[in-house]
């Protein structure tokens, strides 16, 4: 399997613009996580979902950030308007089910909004 | 709320050295605990999954414990190579009902040729 993939790997924006980040997990898996992980805070959960479901999105720093899982096999992270504070890396992980199981981890998006 | 604590947040250790990184928690009442390493701009690979019935789980030159009650754990790691350096980050898998992960800080560790 060729793993969680994430797009794009770096994405470099300007205050106000919307940006769009798209995971795509390991097939079979039925837990999605985005994570966003930066010097200050560390790792942080954003939302998760399972069976395209999404079951807890307290995470979301604001509603400028949505998340959405049309089917098992995509996801999309939006941030419009983008804030020079949402810069960070954002990761997307998937496990076989929500419980019990290994997390595994994209490569992450390195976003830098100016 | 959760909290997991790892120190040192760095560490640096001579090659062929045996080593010992350090997690603790607050909420001893956890499904699970993973130790993951993280390489300089990549994602996290998970290591070890600890199951909160299990003592410990080894692979190959890593072993990490478990101790619920005095909420801790650690990861060892025999011989230590170069290619061993990394961060690494210890997470807890709350009890009951949903997944959500709470991860510590991480300890940096290089070791030195």
């Amino acid at each position: 399997d060729a793993g969680v993939i994430q797009s794009p790997r770096h994405e470099v924006t300007e205050m106000g613009q919307e940006v769009t980040l798209r995971c795509k997990p390991i097939s079979g898996h039925n837990s999605l996580f985005w994570y966003r992980q930066t010097m200050m805070r560390g790792l942080e959960l954003l939302i998760y979902f399972n069976n395209n479901v999404p079951i807890d999105d307290s995470g979301m720093p604001e509603d400028r950030f949505s998340a959405k899982m049309p089917n098992a096999s995509f996801s999309t992270l939006k941030i419009q308007p983008s804030e020079p504070r949402d810069s960070a890396v954002y990761f997307c992980a998937s496990s076989l089910n929500y419980a019990n199981e290994k997390l595994f981890f994209g490569s992450g998006t390195q976003l830098s909004v100016l | 709320k959760q909290e997991v604590t790892q120190i040192p947040a760095a560490l640096s250790v001579p090659e062929g050295e045996n080593l010992v990184l350090n997690c603790s928690f607050t909420d001893s009442a956890i499904y699970n605990l993973q130790w993951f390493r993280q390489d300089p701009g990549k994602g996290l690979t998970s290591l070890l999954l600890i199951q909160s019935s299990q003592r410990e789980q080894t692979s190959g030159r890593l072993n990490a414990s478990l101790d619920k009650s005095s909420g801790r754990s650690t990861l060892y790691i025999a011989a230590s190579q170069p290619g061993d350096s990394a961060t690494y980050l210890c997470a807890v898998t709350p009890r009951g009902g949903y997944q959500k992960v709470t991860f510590g800080t991480g300890t940096k560790l290089q070791v030195i040729p």
